[in-house]
């Protein structure tokens, strides 16, 4: 069983709303990654860190941000939710080997909305 | 341009029976290729992974081959059950960088019946 957390599991919000997803794992992995998933489509990557004060965007366009203050913390961030970001977002850690080689964990998902 | 398909889009089997998933991929250079399985409105949990030298690795009922030759691997769930009902996605890694970029396929929707 993964030990990584994502809260909340599901969020409606109306347009223009500042929005926070919550992400932590208690692995201590240094690598740790935030992916968007839509229905029947693969996931994309919007943001990932390698350590503390380390985030880079992903392959994916995202008006999101994202901070890793702590190694077990990784927070999402909308400044101003829109529709087109309703989604399912997936946070994800591996250890320190790398995604390369290593095992990736994932949380259970946090369904957005944004109506 | 790198990619990852998957075969078939979905696929409904009984109760009992044995099925076959298809992941065909371009990923070059390759590292190694995962099969994971996401139930609706779940993260995705890893089920094997495979190194070019490996052809093959089970896991309990799912057994996973590698052809690094023809770039194709495949998923084989022995006997299924009812929460066998879910998605499997097929996730290629590539050595061309120090991220080991994660290439993912759109999975294969398995639903059992009883």
């Amino acid at each position: 069983e993964a030990d990584i957390y994502q809260t909340p599991r599901y969020l409606v919000i109306g347009t223009g709303k500042k929005i926070t997803l919550e992400c932590s794992q208690t692995m201590g992995h240094d690598k740790m990654y935030w992916y968007q998933q839509d229905p029947g489509m693969e996931l994309h990557l919007i943001h990932y860190s390698y350590g503390v004060n380390s985030t880079e965007k992903g392959d994916l366009s995202s008006e999101s941000t994202v901070s890793r203050i702590r190694t077990e913390h990784f927070p999402l961030t909308l400044e101003s939710a829109r529709p087109s970001h309703t989604s399912q977002y997936l946070c994800a850690s591996s250890g320190n080997r790398g995604p390369d080689t290593g095992e990736l964990f994932f949380g259970e998902g946090s369904r957005l909305t944004v109506l | 341009k790198n990619q990852v398909e998957q075969s078939p889009q979905s696929l409904i089997i009984l109760e009992g029976k044995n099925c076959t998933l298809q992941c065909n991929y371009t990923v070059s250079p390759f590292s190694n290729l995962r099969w994971y399985k996401q139930d609706t409105g779940r993260g995705p949990v890893s089920l094997t992974i495979m190194t070019f030298s490996e052809n093959t690795k089970s896991n309990g009922r799912y057994t996973a081959t590698l052809d690094a030759d023809t770039k194709q691997s495949s998923l084989h769930i022995t006997a299924s059950q009812l929460s066998d009902s879910a998605s499997y996605i097929c996730v290629v890694s590539d050595r061309g960088s120090t991220l080991g970029r994660l290439y993912f396929g759109r999975g294969t929707q398995l639903t059992v019946w009883p």
